[in-house]
């Protein structure tokens, strides 16, 4: 079963703003993985957070792991037009392969 | 550029038509997968090697062979495909099967038309 589904699906905002999304998945993790997809290309690997951490930076990056709540979210802060595209979030179970959620696609505006 | 390299970019075929997609990657990755993403869907897990062997299988179509002749290339042979096979293909490889904590690396994709 599907098992990272973010949120919003869809979120526009103007550059500077920060953006924040969203991941909620169903069953215990090892870890969690955020990427990025620009139009039509392949996805980047951005950042992972261990099941036993609760927040990790990268540059304008910040993502936060409630495994309690079984959630994650991702804020980019101070956004700038390059930073349109799909973002989703991956869930690795020990033992398994990463499942990827649907996506929240950025559109930052000028 | 991401270490990883899928040939070609764009593909349209016919439905009776034989091609295959090559990816490649010289990062020293163990682990090479296929995902197909159509619109609207999550990524969908076709195939993951380890050490070339196939160890999954995700109830692809037979009209879906994978080839992993060495750790560093990896081929999807396709043959008879239908429209709804239409899609973009993503190469990935990671250091080791498993999700214990290594990011993919993945390709820019061939995009898939099944005319």
């Amino acid at each position: 079963s599907q098992q990272g589904e973010e949120d919003p699906q869809a979120l526009s905002i103007q550059e500077g703003e920060n953006a924040t999304m969203n991941c909620s998945y169903k069953t215990s993790i090892n870890n969690l993985q955020w990427y990025r997809q620009n139009s039509g290309r392949g996805l980047v690997h951005l950042i992972l957070i261990r099941s036993n951490e609760r927040e990790k930076h990268s540059g304008r990056l910040r993502v936060t792991l409630d495994t309690s709540k079984k959630s994650s979210s991702l804020l980019i802060t101070a956004s700038r037009a390059a930073d349109t595209a799909s973002y989703f979030c991956a869930t690795g179970t020990s033992g398994s392969r990463l499942t990827f959620g649907e996506g929240t696609q950025l559109t930052v505006n000028p | 550029e991401t270490g990883v390299t899928q040939t070609p970019r764009h593909l349209v075929m016919g439905m009776t038509n034989k091609k295959s997609l090559k990816c490649e990657q010289h990062l020293g990755h163990n682990a090479m997968y296929w995902y197909k993403q159509s619109a609207k869907k999550p990524l969908e897990l076709m195939f993951v090697y380890s050490l070339e062997e196939r160890v999954e299988n995700n109830s692809v179509p037979s009209r879906f062979s994978p080839e992993c002749p060495n750790s560093s290339h990896l081929f999807l042979h396709l043959h008879t495909l239908q429209p709804e096979d239409s899609a973009l293909y993503l190469c990935a490889s990671s250091q080791t099967t498993g999700a214990q904590g290594y990011g993919y690396t993945f390709g820019s994709g061939t995009r898939l038309t099944v005319v």
